[in-house]
């Protein structure tokens, strides 16, 4: 059974500085996704991650995914406020009939303060 | 264009009712995912349909539940004899179905059962 944790699942940041949040998951995958959250609001695609070393940014947010580690991170770089939700996590199992069936981590919910 | 769009917002109903939620998803979209997001979780799978048919219904909890996509497109989510328990919100993602397979998801459907 394919499971996925987040750490930390809470994380108090200051403006400006800068943390990784990871995502660690059991078995073999081919995709890996990032999602936003904010409070009594829908999903928010961030980031798709389809093979070993990819890394992909988007302002302030950097994804990566190492495959043989089943590993992947995102990084904050000089958080502002407007960066607080629950950001996810969520991976495919790699082919059968399950093709496109997402599991998720817990959630990391993200508060960013003066 | 238009996003994934679900009703009712809300539904509120008593325990032992039967419950219908709907889902249209973004035009094209031959995928169509529906999750259950339980208070503080991330989304768990329910039910998956590439076209008409049910791909994989792995995730539906019990025999109460059961979803339909009779022309392809918008699909129902049906809750038969509702439990306290089944108070969640109620996800729908639609995808093309090809890599990388995004899925976006709809505003949710917020179910308290009384």
């Amino acid at each position: 059974e394919l499971k996925v944790e987040q750490n930390p699942l809470f994380l108090s940041m200051q403006e400006g500085k800068n943390y990784t949040i990871y995502c660690n998951y059991s078995t073999t995958s081919d995709r890996l996704y990032w999602y936003r959250q904010d409070p009594g609001k829908s999903l928010e695609s961030l980031f798709v991650l389809l093979s070993n070393g990819a890394v992909k940014q988007e302002g302030r947010l950097m994804a990566s995914l190492d495959t043989k580690a089943r590993l992947s991170t995102l990084h904050i770089t000089a958080a502002v406020h407007d960066l607080s939700a629950t950001y996810f996590c969520a991976v495919t199992n790699a082919g059968g009939t399950s093709y496109g069936k997402l599991t998720f981590g817990q959630g990391t919910i993200l508060t960013v303060h003066p | 264009g238009a996003g994934v769009s679900q009703t009712p917002s809300n539904k509120v109903t008593e325990k032992g009712k039967y419950v219908e939620l709907r889902c249209d998803p973004i035009s094209g979209h031959t995928a169509l995912y529906w999750y259950r997001q339980s208070l503080g979780q991330g989304p768990e799978f329910l039910i998956y349909f590439q076209g008409t048919g049910a791909a994989d219904d792995s995730g539906l909890p019990n025999d109460r539940f059961f979803a339909v996509r009779p022309e392809g497109s918008v699909s129902t989510l049906k809750i038969q004899r509702t439990e306290r328990g089944d108070s969640a919100v109620y996800l729908c993602a639609s995808s093309t179905g090809q890599v990388p397979n995004e899925q976006f998801f709809g505003p949710g459907t917020r179910l308290t059962v009384l």
